[in-house]
């Protein structure tokens, strides 16, 4: 069973440009996040999709980040303009139904990241 | 709101000796879960342990075990016979009982010296 993708891995761009990431849950998982790590800092949340729905959003630092789960299978994460704080790695995770329940459906899979540098 | 706090940036471990990496946190939630992920260099992060805050015992798995202490907020994991294999970054986690998303620690960066 295929993981969690990201693409790209890496992206470098200049500061006022618009970059979008995609993220490929596993199939079948009806929960997608997206978590952020800035600067070696901690890892931090961003938001949650149920199926296509946002469910939580809190995590959303403003109105330059546009995310996007259309039909419920991929999202995208997009950013625009992107400011140099923007710069970090931008993790996407996805878990079964049932993430209000207990037992293993708590688990999240992670993807690899897109590291986003901006200049 | 519930913080979680990893106060070791960096450890490091001697092959086949044992490791404790430390992990607090806070909440006011009387249910919820904790996990330790682990991301190997330039790999994905993958779940290594998980707790459900309302069992008493301490969840093993292999080589790692956590020292769950809920009145302390304490959420520590134990790497026992470490391996070279065990070299990465270890992050605490927290799940509230009414929501998905998860609240990290600063994430712990683990060395194994053969």
């Amino acid at each position: 069973e295929a993981g969690v993708t990201q693409f790209p891995s890496h992206s470098v761009i200049e500061k006022g440009q618009t970059v979008t990431l995609r993220c490929d849950p596993i199939s079948g998982h009806d929960n997608l996040y997206w978590y952020r790590r800035v600067m070696g800092k901690e890892i931090k949340f961003l938001l949650h999709f149920v199926k296509e729905s946002k469910q939580d959003e809190s995590g959303m630092p403003n109105n330059r980040f546009l995310a996007e789960r259309t039909g419920g299978t991929y999202s995208t994460l997009k950013v625009q303009p992107a400011e140099l704080e923007d710069s970090g790695v931008y993790f996407c995770a996805s878990s079964p139904q049932g993430f209000l329940a207990g037992g293993p459906a708590n688990e999240q899979f992670f993807g690899p990241g897109t590291r986003l540098t901006v200049l | 709101a519930q913080t979680v706090t990893q106060s070791q940036p960096e450890m490091s471990v001697q092959e086949a000796e044992t490791v404790t990496l430390s992990c607090t946190y806070d909440t006011s939630e009387s249910d919820y879960y904790l996990f330790w992920y682990k991301q190997p260099p330039s790999r994905q992060m993958i779940l290594v342990i998980r707790q459900e805050a309302y069992k008493q015992q301490n969840a093993t798995e292999n080589r790692f075990s956590v020292n769950f202490q809920k009145a302390a907020k304490s959420f520590s994991l134990k790497i026992s016979d470490s391996q070279l294999g065990d070299a990465a970054m270890y992050f605490c986690a927290y799940r509230g009982n009414q929501g998905g998303k998860l609240i990290f620690g600063q994430g712990t960066e683990l060395s194994v010296k053969p």
